[in-house]
């Protein structure tokens, strides 16, 4: 089955640093997501971006589906960023697989004041 | 529009007994998919259902079952609980691939986190 790492695994940041978090996968996709899950474990999106780039404030973030890797790019950090951020991505359409994500391990981020 | 919602948020049972989630998807989502999340296997997936069926089905074994109503909303049944079965199960909606301007983004709910002792 289709394999997606993420890395760094953890990351430390002073509050105003940039950061680049990077997601590979295995095989070509037709979805991808990245989510952010704050300390209660709700899972928030982030970005759904299969392909291109997308930026929502201090959040861009990047995904080359010809050479299997998405970016997320977080700029200006700040202590609210702290938590885990998952890389998920989904193969097929309506009848293939459509509603299944595939995760990464995540990466853990703090960002001390 | 109201998002996901999921009951209980948290649950305490044994072993042996067995537990019953429930979710409700974003209002004119179709597809509810499960996921366990647990420290040493990360989120994976359980099952998704689409219109009443089950499309896709995870690596879990047989005592984790699922169904889903003629509103989309949907239950997981987990039976003779395992100390292992400790997670905390996470429900997302979408509105599935087929109609134009649909993508399959799913949304997550705030899940229920089981402690089975």
């Amino acid at each position: 089955g289709i394999q997606v790492e993420q890395s760094p695994p953890d990351l430390i940041l002073q509050e105003g640093a940039n950061s680049t978090l990077r997601c590979n996968f295995s095989d070509s996709v037709n979805n991808l997501q990245w989510f952010h899950q704050n300390p209660w474990g709700q899972l928030i999106n982030l970005f759904y971006i299969p392909s291109g780039t997308k930026q929502n404030g201090r959040l861009s973030a990047t995904t080359v589906a010809t050479e299997r890797y998405s970016l997320l790019y977080i700029s200006s950090s700040q202590t609210t960023d702290s938590g885990v951020y998952f890389c998920a991505v989904g193969l097929g359409g309506i009848y293939n697989q459509g509603g299944k994500l595939i995760f990464g391990q995540g990466t853990e981020l703090s960002v001390k004041p | 529009k109201a998002g996901v919602t999921q009951t209980p948020r948290y649950l305490i049972k044994t072993r042996g007994q067995q537990v019953t989630l429930s979710c409700s998807p974003i209002s004119g989502h179709r597809s509810v998919s499960w996921y366990q999340q647990t420290p040493g296997q990360g989120l994976q997936f359980l099952f998704e259902y689409f219109s009443e069926t089950q499309r896709n089905k995870g690596n879990f074994p047989g005592r984790f079952s699922g169904r889903q109503f003629s509103n989309s909303r949907s239950e997981m049944n987990v039976s003779t609980l395992e100390l292992g079965d400790s997670a905390l199960y996470l429900c997302a909606s979408s509105l599935r691939p087929g109609q134009v301007g649909n993508t399959n983004e799913q949304f997550f709910g705030p899940g229920t986190r089981l402690t089975v002792l």
